[in-house]
């Protein structure tokens, strides 16, 4: 099973928005919809920030969301704030072979 | 608080056994799935398998069957993951992670990590 696609960076300044986009096939991305997001900072353990595509665990703030069109899952940010610098990971539900699939991270630049 | 603690950080030699650890607290350890994500150096997060600590129920992603052991102890409520002869390629950061699973229309379950360790840096290196 091939990672999934993300940029490997992106950047905004703070108070802006940015997409991260996770593009996958039919086979998980396209075909569920069971995409979440994780958020890594340097050092640290990974954090949940978006689950079944769009919903957020208590705590997250309504900054993040996300959503899916076809293929591509995104996770959008506004208003950027310096906290959000870090890495950022999709995964994906990809049939019963398999756990899941992740995508290959993306680091999140704020300017 | 739901926290779940890995073990200290290990070095060993190619060939060498290890058995790494993750103990739960703060939740039913048995009523969730808990698994094992690795990160090598510089690199992003691949996860390696699961298992419910209730049964022992246990499934591995298809490049982690065979290379590793996931295993629990539900009466200390932790879980574990082991090598029998490590190599240099297992050098890398292991997260623990409680799974949350939900049904999948395909009539599968699906799962996604809600809560993780802190994580455990395995060396190995001759």
């Amino acid at each position: 099973q091939s990672a999934l696609t993300q940029p490997r960076s992106v950047s905004g300044s703070p108070g802006q928005s940015v997409t991260i986009s996770c593009t996958g096939t039919s086979s998980d991305v396209g075909g569920y919809n069971y995409v979440s997001w994780y958020q890594q900072h340097p050092g640290k353990a990974p954090k949940l920030m978006i689950y079944d595509v769009s919903k957020r665990p208590s705590g997250v703030p309504d900054r993040f969301s996300g959503s899916k069109s076809g293929n591509t899952a995104s996770l959008t940010i506004s208003g950027l704030q310096a906290e959000d610098e870090a890495d950022y990971y999709c995964c994906s539900y990809a049939g019963s072979y398999t756990l899941g699939v992740f995508g290959g991270g993306t680091k999140l630049t704020v300017l | 608080e739901v926290q779940l603690v890995q073990s200290g950080a290990e070095v060993k030699k190619p060939g060498e056994s290890l058995k790494i650890s993750c103990k739960g607290s703060g939740y039913s350890f048995t009523s969730y799935w808990i698994g094992w994500v690795r990160q090598m150096p510089g690199k992003g997060l691949e996860w390696m398998g699961i298992i419910y600590p209730g049964d022992s129920d246990t499934r591995y992603s298809p490049s982690f069957q065979g290379q590793v052991t996931i295993s629990a102890d539900k009466s200390i409520s932790t879980a574990y993951l082991q090598w029998s002869s490590l190599k240099a390629s297992d050098t890398a950061m292991y997260y623990c992670a409680r799974h949350l699973r939900g049904y999948s229309y395909d009539g599968n379950y699906y799962y996604y990590m809600d809560v993780w360790g802190k994580g455990t840096t395995v060396t190995v290196s001759s």
